[in-house]
């Protein structure tokens, strides 16, 4: 079954230190994967979308890695700011063109 | 804002009820789509529609039924709900074909919080 697993559920930080979030998969065959950010009664925003070639992408504080043959992607916030406190999604999408598996999300609160 | 609305924001219905959920892009896109997002469980991707044309239906209950009149319009048809499908509905869009194995953005409208009494 494809899954995609994230970790930790919830994290709390102080402003300004950096955090990074984790995703696991098992999601096959691999085609993207995908963070989103979701504030709070908002819809999700996409951070990044990675290939099975892409080893890191960034998006400004933001950035991604994936490692495809150990099926680990995290998220690494930089200098988090107090706007950073929301829900991170994981999104692995299979190459056959059905499926599309969401992590639980990171709840990430951010505090002064 | 991203360029998808969606009303209306928050629904209260009964079980014996009809309503309609309806999304809207600006944004010239081809592809639409409509996700449920239960409390404490990922995100479910219900239906895919590719210019006007259903691409994709994830086992959804006939008790939801979606349409898609044109490629800026989506609706989501529920009658005779139960408790549990009380959650947020999220439409979104993206540029292409609607094709899930692709890199497009998809870009999400706010949401639609439903409860079913």
């Amino acid at each position: 079954k494809n899954q995609v697993e994230q970790s930790p559920q919830s994290l709390i930080i102080l402003e300004g230190k950096n955090c990074t979030l984790q995703c696991n998969y098992t999601v096959s065959p691999f085609s993207n994967l995908r963070w989103y950010k979701q504030d709070t009664g908002r819809g999700p925003v996409s951070l990044t979308i990675m290939t099975f070639s892409e080893n890191t992408k960034s998006n400004g504080r933001y950035t991604a890695t994936l490692d495809a043959d150990t099926k680990q992607s995290s998220l690494h916030i930089t200098a988090s700011q107090l706007s950073d406190s929301a829900s991170y999604i994981c999104v692995v999408s299979a190459g056959n063109n059905n499926d599309m598996r969401f992590g639980a999300g990171t709840r990430l609160t951010v505090k002064p | 804002e991203t360029g998808v609305t969606q009303t209306p924001r928050h629904l209260v219905m009964g079980m014996t009820n009809k309503k309609s959920l309806k999304c809207e892009q600006h944004l010239g896109h081809n592809a639409m789509y409509w996700y449920k997002q239960s409390a404490k469980k990922p995100l479910e991707l219900m239906f895919v529609y590719s210019l006007e044309e259903r691409v994709e239906n994830n086992s959804v209950p006939s008790r939801f039924s979606p349409e898609c009149p044109n490629s800026s319009h989506l609706f989501l048809h529920l009658h005779t709900l139960q408790p549990e499908d009380s959650a947020l509905y999220l439409c979104a869009s993206s540029r292409d074909s609607g094709d899930l194995a692709s890199t497009d953005t998809q870009y999400f409208g706010p949401g639609t919080r439903l409860t079913v009494l």
